[in-house]
């Protein structure tokens, strides 16, 4: 059964930083590349970071590039957000997912974890 | 950046209507369009990919359509678990999400 559980988040004040984790279970993690994505209270979901499976190439949407860092441990099967210098409007429910490289879509969700930055 | 844009954003419907939900693209993303229905406090579940391939244990009621830059989502007879709100994606161009089309009784 494939599982994605999240951890790290809180309330943090602006500009300082925080690290999610995703632990992954019942899959072969090194074998997919690996998403997270973010709603805000009431509002849509939004991309923020994928990384290869190898962990070689990343991306990021241009409201966090420069402040995050999507990484992963494959011995661990985890995966990382590194977010530093936080705002407000990053306040949101973070989720990591699995990616299907073939379609790009996202298959397996976790159950998200919540951040707030407020001071 | 590929914008994209879904229309309703709320509808109201009944038990065993015959609901679609329109995703435009701000430019040809092929089918590189995906599917999801979110319920209240949940993660979102992937419901068709690729335009028009359903996703593994989602019922055939649900169905997808279109290329280039209009796209539809059909849920040929709304069932109460229904109820939800249903994303778009694109993945042809990095990754973005439309706004999201509420489904409400």
């Amino acid at each position: 059964q494939v599982q994605l559980v999240e951890s790290g988040g809180g309330v943090v004040q602006p500009g300082r930083s925080l690290r999610l984790s995703c632990g992954v279970s019942g899959f072969s993690f090194s074998r997919y590349g690996m998403h997270w994505g973010r709603q805000a209270p009431g509002k849509g979901l939004e991309w923020v970071a994928v990384i290869s499976d190898d962990g070689s190439n990343k991306d990021y949407a241009d409201s966090v590039k420069g402040r995050f860092t999507i990484s992963r441990d494959n011995s661990k099967n985890t995966l990382y957000l590194q977010m530093n210098s936080l705002r407000a409007e990053d306040t949101a429910v973070y989720y990591c997912a699995r990616g299907i490289a073939a379609a790009g879509s996202l298959d397996s969700w976790g159950q998200g974890t919540l951040v707030t930055v407020s001071s | 950046d590929i914008q994209m844009t879904q229309s309703p954003s709320s509808l109201s419907a009944s038990v065993g209507d015959r609901v679609t939900i329109t995703c435009r693209a701000s430019q040809s993303i092929s089918s590189y369009l995906n599917w999801y229905q979110q319920k209240p406090g949940k993660a979102p579940k992937l419901l068709i990919y690729t335009a028009s391939n359903l996703q593994s244990g989602v019922p055939s009621r649900f169905s997808g359509s279109g290329s280039g830059t209009d796209f539809t989502l059909t849920i040929s007879s709304l069932q109460p678990e229904d109820f939800a709100t249903y994303s778009c994606q694109q993945t042809y161009n990095s990754l973005t999400f439309g706004g999201g089309t509420k489904v409400e009784i």
